[in-house]
């Protein structure tokens, strides 16, 4: 157990539908990581937050967003859902760079996401 | 445009036997991290290496960075069946870090 949780488990839902996915850093993590896991395109950097504010953003799509509040856990709301965002979708924390010097990250168990 | 090559891509061995995975690069990476992760779980951290030409060992499982640090190996002796699973590299470069593409490790008893 990493100490990171994600909600929910599963969530199927229509083309066009909009859902929200929510991540609970581990316990003392300012850093909260989205990744996006699919077949054909592996284990993609999606944007990092750090203690509330956007940190770095990688290959998000503009219909992709994501906050994280002050109690630091964090939700990436996904819009105008397509087919093609079916995927695996994992939060992780790290203490980079607050406490720490290496970008070791934790990985929760992740979120299935299938749209029909 | 890939950062990380991971190969191979796949590698089916037998129980018992040696193997290692290579994960190159053509960028240089403050650290370098190696990640396991079973179907349907999140990537676990195995080893962080940092300095150039650093080795680590963890168990049966010997991590090594290049000096240059842009390149890293796995090398894992007399595998076992609970090894089975994908094996991800990942090289930090400003706080981001890029995944390679991984392997997929089966061992058969």
């Amino acid at each position: 157990d990493s100490g990171v949780t994600q909600t929910p488990k599963h969530l199927i839902t229509a083309t066009g539908q909009r859902v929200t996915l929510r991540c609970s850093p581990r316990s003392g993590d300012l850093s909260v990581y989205w990744y996006q896991q699919s077949l054909d395109q592996g284990l993609q950097f999606l944007i990092q937050y750090y203690n509330g504010e956007e940190r770095a953003k990688g290959n998000i799509l503009e219909r992709f967003s994501a906050q994280q509040f002050p109690d630091l856990h964090s939700e990436l709301n996904l819009s105008s859902l397509e087919l093609g965002d079916s995927a695996l979708y994992f939060c992780a924390s790290s203490s980079y760079p607050g406490t720490s010097v290496d970008n070791e990250q934790f990985f929760g168990p992740g979120t299935r996401l299938t749209v029909l | 445009t890939q950062l990380l090559e991971q190969s191979p891509q796949f590698l089916s061995i037998q129980e018992g036997e040696n193997l290692t995975v290579y994960c190159n690069s053509s960028s240089v990476f403050s650290s370098l991290q190696w990640y396991r992760q079973e179907p349907g779980e999140g990537p676990v951290l195995l080893v962080t290496v940092v300095t150039g030409g650093e080795v680590k060992k963890l168990k049966r499982l010997t991590f090594q960075f290049g000096d240059a640090r842009k390149d890293s190996s796995l090398h894992i002796t007399a595998a076992q069946p609970g090894d089975t699973g994908l094996y991800l590299c990942a090289g930090d470069q400003g706080g981001k870090l890029i995944f390679g593409q991984g392997t997929e490790l089966s061992v058969k008893p």
